[in-house]
């Protein structure tokens, strides 16, 4: 059961523009929501998480945007750049657990 | 610090024989995850352990595979018989404790391939 589902599965953006990455998820008991960047070669590291209690969380270019009700959340880079370019997997937590579901994963790719 | 280290870096086998793949997590954390990723399949949990004890190993897909933790700062995973469909990246994870917003950083990963 695929419990994050995460689109559009290759993404490629021009310089400067924004990328956007959306993630839907099922189960109601998530309360973390982290995002990873993929470089080739190398394995994921995080990027930014938010929790539920909050619709935005902002970090440099990189903001997450999350509704609750619909159970969905997105991630935005603005001003994208070719250093930008890798694989984006949203993930969700459930409270007091130490299992990440990850989603299927998003190849970005800027062009400059 | 060094992070978490993974080794070999690449394997080649061929079907039938035994893999075993190295993983040293960061120095004081208490949780070590191993996941596998493919093409199809994504990245996946395989098994985690909180205290050098494994937690969950729902993961993992079928008895050739095993894991050990004998001590903080070691773990193996080990596929015995190996197949050409074990062919995957796998990566380890370690993170400070096994709390959900605790950061798990990964390894370099080990991209095994199975003739």
């Amino acid at each position: 059961q695929q419990q994050v589902k995460q689109s559009p599965q290759s993404l490629i953006v021009q310089k400067g523009g924004i990328s956007i990455i959306n993630c839907a998820y099922e189960n109601t008991a998530f309360d973390y929501f982290p995002w990873y960047q993929q470089f080739p070669g190398k394995g994921p590291a995080l990027l930014i998480a938010i929790r539920p209690d909050v619709s935005e969380k902002k970090e440099g270019r990189f903001t997450i945007s999350f509704n609750k009700s619909a159970k969905q959340f997105s991630l935005h880079i603005m001003d994208s750049q070719p250093g930008d370019s890798a694989t984006y997997f949203c993930a969700a937590r459930r409270g007091g657990a130490s299992k990440i579901i990850f989603g299927s994963g998003t190849r970005l790719s800027i062009r400059p | 610090d060094a992070g978490v280290i993974q080794s070999p870096r690449h394997e080649v086998t061929e079907m039938g024989q035994e893999v075993t793949l190295r993983c040293k997590p960061i120095s004081g954390h208490n949780s070590l995850f191993w996941y596998r990723q493919t093409m199809m399949r994504g990245l996946e949990l395989l098994i985690y352990f909180n205290n050098n004890v494994p937690i969950d190993d729902s993961g993992m897909p079928e008895d050739r595979f095993s894991a050990k933790m004998p001590n903080a700062s070691f773990s193996t995973l080990k596929i015995q018989p190996s197949e050409p469909r074990d062919s995957a990246v796998y990566f380890c994870a370690s993170s400070l404790s096994g709390r959900a917003v605790d950061t798990q950083y990964f390894g370099p990963g080990t991209r095994l391939t199975v003739l």
